[in-house]
């Protein structure tokens, strides 16, 4: 089973930041969170992960709360193309990625 | 660079019947995977590849289920016979030491 939670669906404006949150109460000291999302008709695309300090790339920016039971996913301004799913992942025993069902994120013009 | 590839990208078939999908990895990449992504879920893993081993098969219906990945490099993933229930997404990703998923476009399966 998926080791976190996360809302099922958001809306967002064009050109606002959207904040995905992400709950992953269990999480151990040297799990790394994982971010992926998937646009419509195609596989998963990697955008972040870290383990305990904000991490920015080009995409998006990932804040870890202090005790890491949770963080937020950031994209800073929003775009139609960033509509998708958002999967928050931390991995599972067996060390592979376990998606849960994700946040449907909906960017309205 | 050219991505995770699998063909084919659409298969339509009647239940009974064997179907095959295939996967080529991004070059470099020892680790490869097959999930499965029902409509409205995440994807889920079926198999894991370090190289030619199967390190984790562990949600893999054997029954029915079967992958190689004979040189380490393309994997095969089958099904026989296919069920009603297996209409589904399959798909294919690969990583290398970075550890991040690279993700291929994934065979879209009916079974009717």
């Amino acid at each position: 089973d998926a080791k976190t939670t996360q809302p099922p669906s958001m809306d967002c404006a064009e050109g606002r930041a959207a904040n995905l949150p992400c709950n992953h109460s269990t999480i151990s000291g040297n799990e790394y969170v994982y971010w992926y999302r998937q646009i419509h008709s195609q596989g998963p695309q990697y955008i972040i992960h870290g383990l305990k300090n904000n991490e920015t790339n080009e995409m998006a920016s990932l804040i870890i709360t202090e005790d890491r039971k949770s963080s937020t996913l950031i994209l800073p301004h929003a775009t139609l193309r960033d509509t998708a799913v958002y999967y928050c992942i931390v991995k599972g025993s067996q060390g592979n990625l376990i998606f849960g069902k994700g946040t449907k994120l909906s960017v309205k013009p | 660079e050219a991505g995770v590839v699998q063909s084919p990208r659409y298969k339509i078939i009647e239940k009974k019947q064997p179907v095959a999908f295939w996967c080529n990895p991004i070059s470099g990449h020892n680790t490869l995977y097959w999930y499965r992504q029902n409509l409205g879920q995440g994807p889920e893993l079926l198999i894991r590849y370090e190289n030619e081993e199967a390190v984790d098969d562990s949600q893999l219906p054997k029954d029915r289920f079967s992958a190689e990945r004979l040189k380490g490099v393309d994997s095969t993933l089958k099904i026989q016979p296919a069920e009603l229930g297996d209409s589904a997404v399959y798909l294919c990703a690969s990583t290398g030491v970075d550890e991040k998923l690279f993700f291929g476009s994934g065979t879209q399966l009916s079974v009717l």
